[in-house]
């Protein structure tokens, strides 16, 4: 079993649509987790932080379930610019190693 | 601008050289890391460092070796010893945290090394 896994998609919506896409990691000792938005060809980039609490920024929400080892991404009203690839990332213990799902694509379409 | 610097962007490499990819960070982060992405994968671990003149193999270090001799800088070498260089190689650094506290991450626009 991989220690992150992701739907690699790709998830094809209509704009103004709500996604969501869901990433289970593996140690249930993992305490930091994060979204990552990677365009073609280029770096990733931090979308966010994702807390025990859930949080929102925006269009964007993240939650966590440790019970279920699972984080998700819901993205509402779909952009076209939203189209990119969604990293999943997983800091399993104290040490500055973390773990990187292969990504969720995400095609919006006009 | 504060941020990591790659060069160069695009590198190719005979078959049998040794080539070296740049990284520098003005962020005045710790940690540093070299990570390799092939298509259509996610990003892998080739080495990290968390202070100077200290570096740890990650999950893919065969066939690389790297420095750690100032704060701002992290050089990657790619040896003829790695059988299939061709990818993504993407260096990132992060700042200092304690443990709960989280980790972010930031990245260098990436080099692409291609074997020819």
């Amino acid at each position: 079993r991989k220690e992150v896994e992701q739907d690699p998609g790709p998830f094809n919506v209509p704009e103004g649509a709500t996604v969501a896409f869901n990433c289970t990691y593996s140690n249930s000792a993992s305490q930091s987790f994060f979204w990552y938005r990677q365009d073609c060809r280029k770096e990733p980039k931090l979308l966010m932080s994702v807390y025990s609490s859930g949080n929102e920024d925006g269009r964007f929400t993240a939650q966590l379930n440790r019970a279920s080892q699972y984080i998700s991404l819901l993205i509402r009203d779909s952009k076209l610019s939203d189209s990119a690839t969604y990293l999943c990332v997983v800091n399993e213990d104290s040490s500055y190693k973390l773990i990187f799902g292969s990504g969720t694509r995400l095609l919006v379409r006009p | 601008d504060g941020g990591i610097t790659q060069s160069p962007k695009y590198l190719f490499r005979k078959e049998g050289q040794n080539v070296t990819l740049s990284c520098e960070q003005n962020l005045n982060h710790d940690a540093m890391y070299w990570y390799r992405q092939d298509p259509g994968q996610g990003l892998r671990l080739i080495y990290y460092s968390q202070i100077v003149n200290d570096f740890q193999k990650g999950d893919i270090a065969e066939g690389y070796s790297v420095s750690r001799e100032k704060k701002e800088s992290f050089p990657l070498t790619v040896t003829s010893a790695q059988k299939n260089p061709t990818a993504f190689y993407l260096c990132a650094s992060s700042p200092r945290h304690g443990q709960y506290s989280g980790n972010t991450i930031y990245f260098g626009e990436g080099s692409w090394l291609t074997v020819v």
